[in-house]
């Protein structure tokens, strides 16, 4: 199985900060990489897939970047409504595997 | 909108089995894979299985851990997927995910976008 190692596990931020969080795969995974977001209680909620690509009705202020191992998760500026956990997930082979996730609060 | 509500989660005991049910609505069921994913207490999350679309005559591939313990089947009469539960070990204790697959199968390629709220199944004596 594909390992990801996700990094932070946690973080804590100001409103209006730029938040990044980072993700590796333990082999080449191309571009097929997803990031969700997950508030406890409700389905977790697809942000970009294809690495960068942006699902539809999500605000621009989150992206990501990266490609074959390396890949980045972006808010560029914070929201409370921003609170919650990351996840994001390889889809090359089966299974599908995720990162540990990362907390995100607001300080 | 694309909903998709588990239920059929509880209590059970190690041994017996258990049947999820993932009843969605907002988009031409039988065209999509779906795809079952949980997450133990305090666990990272784990893909169960998933099972095809019409055009792939409902195909249905399984995590190892799984394996021959569960089966995933569909009725796209009434748009609703099932997670069959055989064999239960205190280890599937989780929180269990019904999700739509972008496609009709689950290839290289080929991701998860949207997912229900969880239903909890809690396996103990």
């Amino acid at each position: 199985d594909i390992q990801m190692t996700q990094s932070p596990s946690s973080l804590s931020a100001s409103v209006g900060d730029r938040v990044t969080i980072t993700c590796q795969a333990s082999q080449d995974i191309s571009n097929y990489l997803n990031w969700y977001q997950y508030k406890p209680g409700k389905a977790p909620k697809l942000l970009i897939y294809d690495a960068s690509d942006l699902e539809t009705g999500v605000p621009p202020r989150f992206s990501g970047s990266g490609s074959g191992t390396d890949f980045t998760f972006t808010i560029t500026s914070l929201q409370p409504k921003d609170i919650g956990s990351y996840y994001c997930q390889q889809y090359d082979n089966l299974p599908p595997t995720f990162g540990g996730g990362t907390k995100v609060e607001i300080k | 909108e694309v909903q998709l509500v588990e239920s059929g989660g509880g209590l059970v005991q190690p041994g017996r089995s258990l049947r999820l049910s993932c009843t969605v609505s907002g988009f031409t069921f039988g065209t999509y894979a779906m795809s079952w994913f949980r997450q133990a207490p305090g666990k990272g999350l784990e893909w169960v299985g998933f099972i095809g679309g019409k055009a792939y005559g409902g195909t249905t591939e399984y995590a190892t851990s799984v394996k021959g313990r569960f089966t995933i089947s569909r009725d796209d009469s009434k748009s609703i997927a099932y997670l069959q539960m055989n064999s239960l070990k205190t280890e599937d204790t989780a929180v269990y995910y019904c999700t739509r697959v972008r496609g009709a199968t689950m290839v290289r390629g080929v991701f998860v976008d949207f997912w229900g709220q969880g239903t909890l199944v809690t396996v103990s004596s």
